[in-house]
C-alpha cells in the first residue's frame, strides 16, 4: 500500500520569504505525485505534477516540486511567498498502474505573516 | 469549459431529510469521484465511476447512494444521514487514460441537524 507523509502540519513564513514544504511517500511500486492547493472554503486546485522526466517540476503561482527517488520525496517550494499563498497543501500520489485513487498526505496548513 | 461544478455550495439538512447534491463536468472525462472531507483533513474517497460505472465502492454506509446518470453527471443521493456526516463534499474528474490527475469541484458544505 501507498503513503505520504507531510512533516509539517504548520509552517508560518514572513512574506516574500522562501518556503519548502516536505512531502515523502512509501510505494513499493512506481507512482505518479502531485501537490495540490485548497484555499479557505474551496475545493482543491492542481499546483503541478511529477509523471516522468525532468525532476524539476514548475507548477503554477511560481511553485516548483523536486522530486527524488532515492529519497522517496517530493518537497514544493518557492521562492518568495506572498500573503495570497496563504492555505492547506497536500501531497499525494496514484499508483501508475490501476491509478483510479490518489492517496494524500494530511496536509500542511501555510501561514503568510506580513 | 474546463470546470467542475457542484450544486448546491452548501445544505443544511435534518437527519429524516432526504437530499441530492449534483456533480458536473462538460470536459469529457470519463472518471468521476465524490470524496468526503472533514475539517483540517485530507479527502477521504467515497465513490468511483468510470464509464459511468461504479467501479470503486469505499464501504460508504448505505445513507450515500451514487448516481452516473451520464458521463456528464454525478448525484449523490442522501438520506437519513448523521449530524458525524456533516462534511464538505467534493467531487473530482479524471481524463481518460493518463495523466491521472484529478480536477477537483468547490464542494458542498452540508450541515447535517
Amino acid at each position: 500500500a501507498q503513503s505520504v507523509t507531510q512533516l509539517d502540519s504548520q509552517v508560518p513564513v514572513f512574506e516574500e520569504a522562501p518556503v519548502e514544504l516536505r512531502c515523502n511517500y512509501s510505494s513499493s511500486v512506481s507512482v505518479y505525485l502531485f501537490w495540490y492547493v485548497q484555499y479557505p472554503n474551496q475545493g482543491l486546485q492542481l499546483l503541478l505534477k511529477y509523471l516522468s522526466g525532468s525532476t524539476l517540476v514548475k507548477g503554477i503561482n511560481g511553485f516548483e516540486a523536486e522530486f527524488n527517488k532515492s529519497q522517496t520525496s517530493f518537497h514544493l517550494r518557492k521562492p518568495s511567498v506572498h500573503i495570497s499563498d496563504t492555505a492547506e497543501y497536500f501531497c499525494a500520489v496514484i499508483l501508475i498502474q490501476g491509478a483510479q485513487k490518489l492517496v494524500f498526505g494530511q496536509g500542511t496548513r501555510l501561514t503568510i505573516n506580513p | 469549459d474546463t470546470e467542475v461544478t457542484q450544486t448546491p455550495k452548501h445544505l443544511v439538512m435534518g437527519m429524516t431529510n432526504k437530499k441530492s447534491l449534483k456533480c458536473e463536468q462538460h470536459m469529457g472525462h470519463r472518471a468521476m469521484y465524490w470524496y468526503k472531507q472533514k475539517a483540517k483533513k485530507p479527502p477521504e474517497l467515497m465513490f468511483v465511476y468510470s464509464y459511468e460505472k461504479l467501479s470503486i465502492n469505499e464501504s460508504v454506509p448505505s445513507r450515500f447512494s451514487p448516481e452516473c446518470p451520464n458521463s456528464s453527471l454525478l448525484n449523490l443521493h442522501l438520506h437519513a444521514l448523521q449530524p458525524e456526516d456533516s462534511a464538505l463534499y467534493l467531487c473530482a474528474s479524471r481524463p481518460p487514460g493518463g495523466p491521472y490527475e484529478q480536477y477537483f469541484g468547490p464542494g458542498t458544505r452540508l450541515t447535517v441537524t
